[in-house]
């Protein structure tokens, strides 16, 4: 199993400043199978990136994922008050699929 | 646009069965890989498992002796049992639709629908 560990655990960061978020897997993540997430407090797991840069539908521009092999990135280029929330991200190039642990994202 | 329901008991007791279903509406269920993931209190995201709509179903290996899933596509469901719980098992449930991609030696895929979850604790 592929253990996926995200960094910093907290990033507090200001509205309009960028934002970039750190998912390191265990092992090669094959075809760059790397998806992330988005969670606001109580709510469901919204998806942003598939395919480590792929955005998913809706998904402003201000975020774009990079990366590949084991390390990957989430950026967030300028952020907007809704974008504070926790972020995960996943492999799904490798069965079973597992997360990391997730980057909380706050207001400074 | 596609929206999954998950329901279920919010309490169960310990060595008790959680049973939870998933209802699937504005779309088909067809070409879809529909999972169950959880999340404790906290804490990060646990793959359960996943099935097809042919019935054809898979587990996490750490909770395979547990799990089981059905469909019933007639009603747009999908159903999650697991067996003999304990206070671990107390968590938020989601179901998910899953996009599945294959490699060589295995299949999983990203999830791009998700229900509200539904928080399930174990305790007498």
């Amino acid at each position: 199993e592929i253990v996926l560990t995200q960094s910093p655990g907290t990033l507090s960061l200001s509205p309009g400043e960028r934002a970039t978020l750190s998912c390191r897997a265990s092992q090669s993540v094959t075809s760059n199978y790397l998806a992330w997430y988005q969670q606001q407090r109580g709510q469901a797991p919204r998806l942003l990136i598939h395919r480590a840069s792929s955005r998913a539908t809706d998904i402003p521009d201000r975020f774009s994922g990079s990366g590949s092999g084991t390390d990957f990135t989430l950026t967030i280029s300028r952020l907007e008050p809704e974008d504070f929330a926790v972020y995960f991200c996943q492999q799904y190039g490798s069965s079973p699929g597992t997360f990391g642990q997730g980057t909380k994202l706050e207001i400074k | 646009q596609v929206q999954l329901q998950d329901s279920g008991p919010g309490l169960v007791k310990p060595s008790e069965t959680l049973s939870l279903t998933c209802t699937v509406s504005g779309g088909s269920m067809n070409s879809f890989y529909w999972s169950w993931i959880r999340q404790p209190a906290g804490r990060g995201l646990e793959w359960i498992g996943r099935i097809y709509t042919s019935g054809d179903t898979y587990y996490n290996p750490s909770l395979k002796s547990r799990v089981s899933m059905s469909v019933d596509t007639s009603k747009n469901q999908f159903s999650l049992r697991l067996r003999s719980v304990t206070a671990a098992d107390t968590a938020v449930y989601y179901c998910a639709r899953g996009r599945e991609h294959c490699t060589s030696s295995s299949c999983s895929a990203y999830f791009d629908h998700w229900g509200q979850g539904s928080l399930v604790t174990v305790s007498s």
